[in-house]
């Protein structure tokens, strides 16, 4: 089968660092995705890792190994619009680039 | 123009009625997509539609109907819906010739089914 596991909540306090977690277990693999979600609103994309190592995006940065099947999202210098939910998803090899989701991670963001 | 609209935003629907959705985006984006999603739960992958043909069926009831018209619009015909299709239903498009496949994501239309 093909499954994604990511925490399902994660706390932090404005200013810390937090890294979410995701490993993969797929049948074919491009690349891991990285999605934030806040409530009520769309997902909406964050970072996308093809290759080994590390990709940084302003306060975001995400991870992979794909030797482990491996990947995290990191922020940096939290804030209070950070807590949402994070969903790391992979992007299946052929079958026209679908998704597979992780369950997500809810990230609550504390003062 | 880097958005994806959705109407209605919110639809109530007895299980007999027959509605549609829709969708639009005019960036260019030639792959199209339907996701339900229920609360606390990732998007859960309806259809695909690539270049105006439908790609990928999840297996979907035949209750959910799908329609390209054009590059642009997307449709999502619902009759005879049951309480448990009561979800966000989320658009989302992308350019299939990208690396990363960043799909771009509508604001959903919330859906109840009485």
């Amino acid at each position: 089968g093909q499954s994604l596991e990511q925490p399902s909540e994660v706390t932090a306090v404005e200013g810390a660092i937090v890294q979410i977690n995701c490993t993969y277990q797929t049948s074919g693999f491009y690349g891991l995705s990285w999605y934030q979600q806040h409530d009520g609103g769309a997902p909406t994309f964050l970072s996308y890792n093809a290759l080994d190592g590390l990709e940084e995006t302003g306060r975001f940065s995400s991870f992979l190994s794909r030797s482990d099947s491996y990947g995290y999202l990191l922020l940096q210098e939290l804030q209070m619009k950070d807590s949402a939910s994070y969903f790391c998803a992979v992007q299946n090899a052929g079958n026209n680039r679908k998704l597979i989701w992780g369950l997500g991670t809810s990230l609550a963001v504390n003062p | 123009d880097t958005e994806v609209t959705q109407t209605p935003k919110h639809l109530v629907m007895g299980m007999t009625n027959k509605k549609s959705l829709k969708c639009e985006q005019h960036m260019g984006h030639r792959a199209m997509y339907w996701y339900k999603q229920k609360a606390k739960k990732p998007p859960e992958l309806m259809f695909v539609y690539s270049y105006e043909k439908l790609s990928i069926n999840e297996s979907v009831p035949s209750r959910f109907s799908p329609e390209c018209p054009n590059s642009s619009l997307l449709n999502l015909h619902l009759h005879a819906l049951q309480p448990e299709d009561s979800a966000l239903y989320l658009c989302a498009s992308s350019h299939p010739g990208t690396v990363n496949n960043e799909q771009f994501f509508g604001p959903g239309t919330r859906l109840t089914v009485l």
